[in-house]
């Protein structure tokens, strides 16, 4: 079945303590794209990647690192997370071309402490 | 740049009546359109697209013209059921672009 991945779906953590929230993907996509999402603010894009070892910021970067060494993986990582990034997170994934159907995780809900 | 507006929610109906969600946008040249539709506790998911002026989308029931004059995208259902209750995201993405652009999502709740 094709699909995207998250891991955990829940998290509940503190200030400060570094975090990874995984995703994968099983289609071949090229493209990769982390989301939150926050009430009244719908969806923002934090990073994207177009390819293996290709990343580019979104809108709302700052406070969020992310990496691209295998097509499959885009793990998303919160150096020091802060209450502020209490958020729905989600990951998608397509092919290159942008007008293709974009498919989204289940969504992690993060709480920071 | 690039923007989509849609209506504010909450939207509350009974079941069987009709619907429609206005989205318009603002884009250079001939953005692709999309409705995506996320169910309570799930991700988004897509419900249809148009890629040019005129193009119909539809999917279960629901419907979306590309309306390049008065740039809208307007999502309708003839009789919705329980189960459509869910948050509706109109999108774009631009030609030469890979960013897709949402709006903030409307909120649909259909009651029995």
């Amino acid at each position: 079945e094709a699909q995207v991945t998250q891991n955990p779906r829940y998290l509940i953590t503190v200030t400060g303590k570094k975090l990874t929230v995984t995703c994968s993907q099983n289609m071949n996509h090229e493209y990769m794209s982390w989301y939150r999402q926050d009430p009244g603010l719908g969806l923002r894009q934090i990073y994207y990647s177009m390819n293996v070892e290709v990343t580019d910021k979104g809108d709302v970067p700052e406070g969020y690192k992310v990496s691209r060494k295998e097509k499959r993986n885009f793990p998303l990582i919160l150096e020091s997370p802060s209450p502020n990034q209490t958020s729905l997170y989600f990951c998608a994934s397509r092919k290159t071309q942008g007008r293709d159907e974009q498919f989204f995780g289940p969504g992690t809900r993060l709480t920071v402490l | 740049g690039n923007s989509v507006t849609q209506m504010e929610g909450p939207v509350t109906l009974s079941e069987e009546a009709f619907l429609t969600i206005n989205c318009t946008y603002t884009a250079t040249g001939y953005p692709s359109l999309f409705w995506y539709v996320q169910y309570p506790g799930e991700g988004l998911q897509l419900l249809l697209k148009a890629t040019k002026a005129d193009d119909k989308g539809s999917n279960k029931g629901f419907e979306a013209t590309y309306r390049k004059e008065t740039t809208s995208f307007h999502l309708e259902k003839g009789s919705v059921q329980v189960s459509d209750s869910a948050v509706y995201f109109c999108a774009l993405i631009q030609g030469g672009s890979e960013k897709l652009v949402f709006g903030k999502g409307t909120k649909l709740t259909v009651n029995p």
